[in-house]
Parts: C-alpha cells; structure tokens; sequence
C-alpha cells in the first residue's frame, strides 16, 4: 500500500531564516506530488504541484520554491522565512490515472 | 465569484439527524469531484470521489448536479464522530490542478 511521510511535524523557525520540508511517497511510482498551505482558519492554498522529477510548476509567486530531486521526494524550501509563512503545510500525491489526492499528516510552522 | 463555494456552517446537528451540504462550482468543464473531511489540526482525508450516477458508502450519500453545477453530500444517522470539516475538491477535465472548497463544518452534538 501507499504511503506518504511529512517531516518534521512541527517547526517554529525565526523570520529570516531558511526552510526545508521535506515529503517521500512510498508504494507507487510517477505520482504527481502537491504542496498545498492551510492558513489557521483558512482553505487550503495550492503553492506548487509536479508531474515528474524536475518539473515544478508553481501556482502563487512567494518567497518558497520547491524541488523533486527523486521520482517520489518533493521539497519545499524557503532562502529567508517571512511572518507571513507560518501555517499547515501539507503534501500530497496523486496516481497519473486517478485525480484520488493522499495527504501527508503534514507541518506546522511557526514563523516568529 | 469564487471557483468553488461552500458554505462554512457550522452546521450544528444532533446526534441521528440528517444533514446535507452543497458545494457549487463555476467551470462547467469539471470533470472529477471528490469529498474530503478534515478533522480539527490534521490532514484532509478523501471520504468519497463523486460518479455522474451518484454513490452511497454506508450513511454517505454524494450525488453530482451538472446542469446546476453542483455536487452534494448527504449524511444519514450523524454520529458525534461525523464532527469534522468537510471539503469538496474539483478538477477540471484533463487538468493536474484541483480546486478545493473553503469546506463545512460539521458539529454534531448529543
């Protein structure tokens, strides 16, 4: 069965310093991979998706940016974390086929 | 107007009744439609993909309205467990990119 694992769990980082994320999938192959944030109280906000190592197609500009170095790793980072970053982020992966989103248990951030 | 609307609730229930909750959406080339359920500081979780026919899983019901642009979910019997907040999910066709609800909440009491 699939699997999709988030880390860490829970990150409070100073404003101005750097992020990494961090999402693995397990179990499939050539998933699309999504990193969505959730503001406290808010829906959740699409940031990047990709549909296949390298490529990366960004939906909001912001101060992140993210990466698939392998098939089923897809990282989020950020060069200097701003007040306005903090909140639930989440990854998630789809089959190519199939439209089914599986999401990670997720990270929340705090920027102070 | 916004691609995908629902209302926020909450929708405060008790225990046994019946509830429903719409969810519009804007693009008439959508194509997949999906429920989720969000419990309170976790994850979303896919509670049922919605077929043009219609599907029932158990005390859910979803049933899809293309002509009005809208899908629904019907919950039968509400348990105190039922209390989340529910997110509907839209997928133009061909499209990567789903467009998610602002969900409803659910609070079912005894």
């Amino acid at each position: 069965s699939q699997t999709i694992h988030q880390w860490p769990a829970t990150l409070v980082q100073p404003v101005g310093s750097p992020l990494s994320l961090e999402c693995t999938v397990e179990g499939t192959s050539n998933p699309n991979l999504y990193w969505y944030r959730q503001a406290a109280g808010r829906g959740l906000q699409l940031l990047f998706y990709s549909v296949g190592i390298g490529q990366i197609s960004s939906e909001v500009p912001q101060n992140l940016s993210a990466s698939r170095p392998q098939d089923r790793q897809f990282i989020l980072s950020s060069k200097k974390l701003l007040l306005s970053d903090s909140g639930f982020y989440l990854c998630a992966w789809t089959s190519g086929s199939w439209n089914e989103q599986f999401f990670g248990p997720g990270t929340r951030l705090t920027v102070l | 107007r916004k691609e995908v609307e629902q209302d926020p609730g909450p929708f405060n229930v008790p225990e046994g009744a019946t509830v429903a909750f719409n969810c519009t959406y804007s693009n008439s080339a959508s194509q997949s439609f999906f429920w989720y359920r969000q419990d309170c500081r976790k994850e979303p979780k896919l509670l049922m993909s919605v077929y043009s026919s219609g599907n029932e899983d158990g005390r859910f019901t979803a049933q899809l309205n293309r002509a009005s642009q809208y899908i629904s979910l019907l919950i039968r019997d509400s348990k105190l467990s039922d209390s989340a907040t529910y997110l509907c999910v839209v997928f133009a066709g061909g499209s990567y990119i789903p467009t998610f609800g602002r969900g409803t909440s659910l609070i079912v009491h005894p």
